[in-house]
């Protein structure tokens, strides 16, 4: 069974840091671009960023608003995935969610997601 | 930066067909992908490359896309389909970019 579970999500105060990990069981972690996006409570999805595979020399990608204060890694021997945030705002409070994408055809999708952490970020 | 922009709310009695439409600058030139997320639970995904189904998502999930816009089509809705709905689609510059969601509501 693909599963993804993250950890590490709790309460840290505005200018902290925090470092997310997700667990992967199930499929071959090591082929799959991984994806964060993350959810303020009640409000819609947004892609927090993406490493690529060791093929695509993990590359990774970032959306504009944590560019510069969030990274992404991976560590394919543990099949695991981590979101390290720094000088996190208030604005950052949600659910986070790691992701596994499905690429084909020059285009990906996320088909696996884990049940989410939740960041709150509050003094 | 790319958007995309979905209705908030459709509602649709049961057994009849919902769609759902997201609308962003040249869609029809992107692949666009939509997920289902139900209250609590985390998102799914229902639809990708505009009309592909993943194993185990019902055959009354379709999609299209063309334009500016992207279509869900949900035939026959059951009461298991209300939920939210999100489109989603790559872009070279902004990277992935979600639409604003849309809550369908089974009457």
């Amino acid at each position: 069974e693909v599963q993804l579970v993250e950890s590490g999500g709790g309460l840290v105060q505005p200018g902290g840091s925090l470092r997310l990990s997700c667990a992967a069981s199930g499929f071959t972690f090591s082929d799959h671009y991984m994806d964060w996006v993350r959810q303020a409570p009640g409000k819609g999805l947004e892609w927090v960023g993406r490493t690529r595979n060791k093929v695509n020399f993990y590359t990774t990608d970032y959306a504009a608003s944590v560019k510069g204060r969030f990274i992404i890694s991976r560590d394919d021997s543990k099949n695991s995935l981590y979101l390290q945030m720094n000088s996190l705002k208030t604005e950052d409070t949600a659910f986070y969610y790691c992701a596994r994408a499905h690429c084909s055809g020059g285009s990906c999708s996320l088909d696996c997601w884990g049940q989410g952490t939740l960041v709150t970020v509050s003094s | 930066s790319y958007e995309l922009t979905q209705p908030p709310s459709v509602s649709v009695s049961p057994g009849q067909t919902a769609s759902i439409t997201c609308s962003g600058d040249k869609l029809g030139n992107k692949y666009a992908s939509w997920y289902q997320q139900k209250p609590g639970q985390s998102p799914v995904l229902v639809t990708y490359q505009d009309n592909k189904r993943p194993s185990g998502i019902p055959e009354r999930f379709s999609g299209s896309n063309s334009g500016n816009t992207a279509t869900l089509t949900i035939s026959g809705t059951q009461a298991m389909d209300e939920a939210d709905y999100y489109c989603q689609a790559w872009d070279s510059s902004t990277g992935y970019v979600f639409g604003t969601g849309t809550k369908v509501t089974v009457l």
